[in-house]
């Protein structure tokens, strides 16, 4: 079947402009995560939705960074006002139990 | 604090040399260790979970085991294909269901 999906692949963006990255998680998976990923570091918890709840939020690095899920399906992580220091790959995973199955990620760049 | 290690940070192998990669975790209430390839551009692949010590996995050329204060991953006889960042992660305590990454080894194989 399909597995996660994320949109765009890329996106470069200028300093103090606000972007929106979508995760299209694997059908029937109730529970959906973002990360983050500068380059040569770690993978870095941002959030966690069990179905349309986010029940930890402890890794939004600001209040610039929000993010909703809607039907228990799709989700958007929204940066407002973006800093260089943003620039990283977003990565969505999704799960129905404990294995957490990864999307390919956004490359956010900003200029 | 909290964390993961993995070691080394970088390693090289010849075709066929085996060899095995390190992550060690300080956190209380293990209820998971995660293995993960990524390969460059891509999102994680999921490998294997592990949940108690003394436990094993295996899937083709590759063996995760876990002890109460590391887990290793074997790679017998590698393939130039097997090359790729490996990442660690575990799930502990509380009730959010995120994962904390080390930062990966780079494994090299060459033919």
């Amino acid at each position: 079947g399909a597995g996660v999906s994320q949109s765009p692949s890329n996106k470069v963006t200028e300093k103090g402009k606000d972007v929106e990255l979508r995760c299209d998680p694997i059908s029937g998976h109730t529970a959906l995560y973002w990360y983050r990923q500068r380059l040569g570091q770690g993978l870095e918890f941002l959030i966690y939705f069990q179905g349309n709840s986010a029940p930890d939020k402890s890794g939004l690095p600001s209040d610039r960074f929000s993010a909703e899920r809607t039907g228990e399906s799709v989700s958007t992580l929204t940066i407002q006002r973006t800093q260089q220091e943003d620039s990283a790959v977003y990565l969505c995973a999704s799960s129905l139990v404990a294995e957490q199955f990864f999307g390919p990620g956004t490359r956010l760049t900003v200029l | 604090e909290d964390q993961v290690t993995q070691s080394p940070e970088a390693l090289r192998l010849q075709e066929g040399e085996s060899s095995s990669l390190n992550c060690s975790y300080t956190v209380s209430g293990l209820r998971g260790l995660f293995w993960y390839r990524q390969d460059p551009g891509k999102g994680p692949e999921f490998l294997f979970t592990l949940y108690s010590a003394g436990e094993e996995k295996e899937k083709e050329r590759l063996k995760a085991t876990l002890t109460k204060k590391e887990s290793f991953l074997h790679i017998t006889a590698p393939k130039p294909e097997d090359s790729a960042t490996y990442l660690c992660a575990v799930r502990y305590g509380g009730a959010t269901n995120k994962l904390i990454f080390g930062t990966g080894t780079l494994l090299a194989v060459q033919p």
